[in-house]
């Protein structure tokens, strides 16, 4: 079946740091593909999403790209700020009944 | 505007209760979903309705019970509470099951405790 593998956290950064969280993939087909964080205390946000291979996710300097050859959708930002700590989960679009299909979700944690 | 709201946030209760879980969206979606996120963080899918209509009914026990009662609400009753129904459980909405394109939006979560 669907699943979605993500690296296990906890993720500590200093800030300015370069940041990847790694998200991989097992599904028919083409499923599409999303990020979704969320901040202490609170739900879920969508950060970005691809719904086709090679299609790049962009959204508050956080980017992914869609690799079918690899099956991956690595979230990355160049620069991390401390309002970035929160629990980062990939995503995919699970089939004709359209739920997600969640990764763990990994925990960073940004320090100033 | 909440697009999708969720009440309560937090519900404490004793084991062997019976309590609901209301949720409503405003962007006028077909799809709805409930969410359940246990104490690793970890989500998985619970039921999801489409126009009122059942769709996805998931390996859940029965004292979970899903209504809704038009295609802006879902509500989640639940049964005989235990313990280990503590969790975040999570309303989302779509425009539509399943389509390539489909974003989910979520509600603020419920934080259940079962004492």
């Amino acid at each position: 079946g669907n699943s979605v593998t993500q690296m296990e956290g906890p993720v500590t950064l200093s800030e300015e740091a370069f940041l990847t969280i790694n998200c991989t993939y097992t599904a028919t087909g083409y499923p599409s593909l999303f990020w979704y964080v969320q901040y202490p205390g609170e739900g879920l946000q969508l950060l970005l999403k691809a719904t086709k291979a090679d299609d790049k996710g962009s959204n508050k300097g956080f980017e992914a790209t869609y690799r079918k050859e690899t099956t991956s959708f690595h979230l990355e930002k160049g620069s991390v700020q401390v309002s970035d700590s929160a629990v980062y989960f990939c995503a995919l679009l699970g089939g004709s009944q359209g739920n997600l299909i969640f990764g763990k979700g990994t925990k960073l944690s940004v320090k100033p | 505007d909440t697009a999708v709201s969720q009440t309560p946030k937090y519900l404490v209760t004793q084991m062997g209760n019976d309590k609901s879980i209301k949720c409503e969206q405003n962007l006028g979606h077909d799809t709805m979903y409930w969410y359940k996120q246990d104490s690793k963080k970890f989500l998985k899918i619970m039921f999801s309705y489409n126009n009122k209509e059942l769709i996805i009914n998931e390996t859940v026990p029965n004292r979970f019970s899903p209504k809704s009662p038009d295609k802006a609400h879902l509500n989640l009753h639940i049964n005989s509470l235990e313990l280990g129904d503590s969790a975040v459980y999570f309303c989302a909405s779509s425009a539509s099951p399943g389509g390539a394109r489909e974003t989910q939006y979520f509600g603020p979560g419920t934080r259940l405790l079962v004492l």
